[in-house]
């Protein structure tokens, strides 16, 4: 079974302080897929990031960056100088190749960015 | 590309009705669709697997007569919520597969459809 936890419900951050929303998995597979999603209001969801489970290496895109570590089985997201325009819902989800790549999404973190 | 719509974005019916909403695949074949529920404030919930051409694959406690799920073609997925009642009311996001690009792990999400049943 496949599950993926988000403990933090709901972060308030004031404009310009850094966020890290934690994501911690459980898996059996060897081969499997890390996701970071954003759900602002409108509800659509948006791709941020997708990990495969042989690629540790922590990537930067702008102000987002992710900490992948398997011996933690954590996929960390740390959004930097936050703005308003992040508010939003981020979801952390897991594919197994196994599970048929089905997605096991996390409860996922409110972000209210105050400005 | 990879571009994933529903039909409607909004909706709202009447206690009894049923009510079908569509996902389609633009720019793709999609072999395979999954549809998504999700209640206000909550995480998404897989509700059922369809793969082109055959039945849909329901997970643990979904009513398969309750939530009627189609894919009759490569681009085009139908949920339909029979004999609607208010607790059905929910967002609802389907995605698509596409297997000919060698991902089998990635999904395309539509925008949702919002439900709400009085």
């Amino acid at each position: 079974a496949q599950k993926v936890t988000q403990a933090q419900t709901e972060i308030s951050v004031v404009e310009k302080e850094d966020v890290t929303l934690d994501c911690v998995y459980e898996t059996r597979d060897t081969t499997y897929y890390l996701f970071w999603y954003k759900q602002p209001p409108s509800g659509e969801l948006v791709f941020l990031i997708r990990r495969n489970s042989f690629d540790e290496q922590n990537e930067i895109s702008g102000r987002y960056s992710w900490n992948f570590q398997k011996s933690t089985s954590s996929f960390n997201f740390t959004i930097t100088a936050s703005q308003v325009v992040d508010s939003a819902v981020y979801f952390c989800a897991l594919s197994e190749q196994g599970g048929n790549n089905r997605l096991a999404f996390g409860k996922g973190n409110q972000v209210v960015v105050i400005p | 590309g990879a571009v994933v719509s529903q039909h409607p974005s909004r909706v709202i019916c009447k206690s009894g009705t049923s009510v079908k909403i569509e996902c389609r695949s633009l720019d793709f074949q999609a072999t395979t669709m999954f549809w998504y529920r999700q209640f206000p404030k909550k995480s998404l919930m897989l509700m059922a697997t369809s793969n082109e051409g055959s039945k849909a694959t329901y997970e643990q406690g979904v009513e398969k007569d309750k939530f009627l799920i189609n894919h009759a073609s490569l681009t085009l997925s139908t949920l339909t919520v029979t004999s609607a009642h208010p607790e059905d009311s929910s967002f609802y996001i389907c995605s698509a597969r596409d297997l000919g690009q060698g991902k089998p792990y990635e999904q395309y999400f539509g925008p949702g459809t919002r439900l709400t049943v009085t």
